[in-house]
């Protein structure tokens, strides 16, 4: 699976948007790009993903190069409670198994 | 609807025991995937289970760790002869498939943190 570089942590005005960046340059063709955000002691939770094309959904939108090798995670109107460990994840498509670095700890301020 | 659940949340034990955690994955769901999350690091794949079957225990640390889902439901991870270094919280997801047909998003229960005296 290939590896993802993240920021080890970010800061960012409440209200403001939060632009989360993530290098994946060795990914390969039938990789995915997965974001997952942990809040303190809790489970992991899914945020958005995808292939080629950007995506948007309902808590955040993800922008995938055009090569493919880098993304950024962007939560249009950060509020206190998306203080959390951000993490970004290649997944294969032919396998289970979601592989975690160490994440982007993104601090949402007042 | 109801999510992954875990029990216990908290367990506290002595080196040496045995423990067992338990999942219940999101109903209908035929995936289910355990995780190990240490202070500090990112959670680490230990199994997956497509149906009953455990379709890669690649992660699983060495043979004191064992896991089953006997009717493809509820999973149970059991630790035998606890060491200090087995705590961790243990992360129990599902997803409605795993492989193959194509990629599922995996949802995660809370965890049961496990303190190993």
């Amino acid at each position: 699976d290939a590896k993802t570089t993240q920021p080890t942590s970010m800061d960012c005005a409440e209200g403001r948007a939060a632009n989360l960046p993530c290098n994946h340059s060795t990914i390969s063709g039938n990789e995915y790009v997965y974001w997952y955000r942990q809040i303190h002691s809790q489970g992991p939770q899914y945020i958005i993903h995808g292939l080629k094309n950007n995506e948007t959904n309902e808590m955040a939108s993800l922008i995938i190069t055009e090569d493919r090798k880098s993304s950024t995670l962007i939560l249009p109107h950060a509020t206190l409670r998306d203080t959390a460990v951000y993490y970004c994840i290649v997944r294969v498509s032919n396998t289970g198994k979601l592989i975690f670095g160490q994440g982007t700890t993104l601090q949402v301020k007042p | 609807g109801a999510g992954v659940s875990q029990t216990p949340s908290n367990k506290v034990t002595e080196k040496g025991k045995y423990v067992e955690l338990r999942c219940d994955p999101i109903s209908g769901h035929t995936a289910l995937y355990w995780y190990r999350q240490s202070l500090g690091q990112g959670p680490e794949f230990l199994i997956y289970f497509q149906g009953t079957g455990a379709a890669d225990d690649s992660g699983l640390p060495n043979d004191r760790f064992f896991a089953v889902r006997p009717e493809g439901s509820v999973s149970t991870l059991k630790i035998q002869r606890t060491e200090r270094g087995d705590s961790a919280v243990y992360l129990c997801a599902s997803s409605s498939q795993g492989t193959g047909t194509g990629l599922s998003t995996q949802y995660f229960g809370p965890g049961t943190r496990l303190l190993v005296l």
